[in-house]
């Protein structure tokens, strides 16, 4: 079964720092997504990605994030000034051509301290 | 903006027992999704409803969408401890397509004791 790879499974940053999140989405699948879920608490969208550019964003997805796909396998998140409110599990999907599920990836724990 | 809601936010049942998850949507939806999320687990899609009023089953799960497509449930018969995780309904807006966002309700935790 293809998966969604995600690195690293935790990371550690202090406030202000930049992280970078990566990614890789399952190989034949076009559109690809970020979202976050703060412990216990509901699953949110952040950015979606088509055809190398952003399709959506939410309004959580300031001009402190900002996403690439920058080889045609990778898909990162970059945060580049982290807040103590953005610890949490970030979730990278997948999906393809035609009305599918998302494939979720084991997500990246964030912490800010 | 669209938003989606769940309830109940918790449910414990006696292994055996039924249970039912409901979400309801603030806009109509073009089709809704389910997802499964294990403790300490990433969401796990489940099923996709398209149609008003469909109704799809997976062995014990059993999947509405109403005739409005502005809510749908999931109904779990005798539930199995394996069965333990919290369901999310997310949904995309009208219109937006096959591949507009996906909006996920806040989820139904589910414990089962054996």
């Amino acid at each position: 079964e293809p998966e969604v790879t995600q690195t690293p499974s935790h990371q550690v940053t202090q406030m202000g720092q930049e992280v970078i999140l990566r990614c890789v989405p399952i190989s034949n699948h076009l559109y690809f997504y970020w979202y976050r879920q703060i412990l216990g608490q509901k699953v949110e969208f952040l950015v979606s990605f088509y055809n190398n550019e952003i399709s959506e964003k939410s309004e959580i997805f300031d001009d402190q994030f900002s996403v690439e796909r920058p080889d045609g396998s990778n898909f990162t998140l970059k945060i580049r000034s982290t807040k103590l409110e953005d610890s949490a599990m970030y979730f990278c999907a997948s999906s393809g051509q035609g009305a599918r599920g998302y494939t979720f990836g084991s997500g990246t724990r964030l912490t800010v301290v | 903006g669209q938003q989606v809601m769940q309830i109940p936010q918790y449910q414990h049942v006696q292994e055996g027992e039924d249970f039912t998850t409901y979400c309801n949507s603030s806009t109509t939806l073009s089709n809704i999704q389910w997802y499964k999320q294990r403790p300490g687990g990433h969401p796990v899609f489940l099923i996709q409803l398209v149609k008003s009023g469909e109704v799809k089953k997976q062995k014990r799960l059993t999947f509405q969408f109403g005739e409005a497509k502005k809510n749908s449930s999931l109904h779990i018969t005798a539930t199995q401890t394996t069965d333990v995780g919290t369901y999310f309904c997310a949904g995309r807006r009208l219109g937006s397509g096959n591949t507009g966002k996906l909006i996920f309700g806040q989820g139904t935790t589910l414990q089962v004791k054996p």
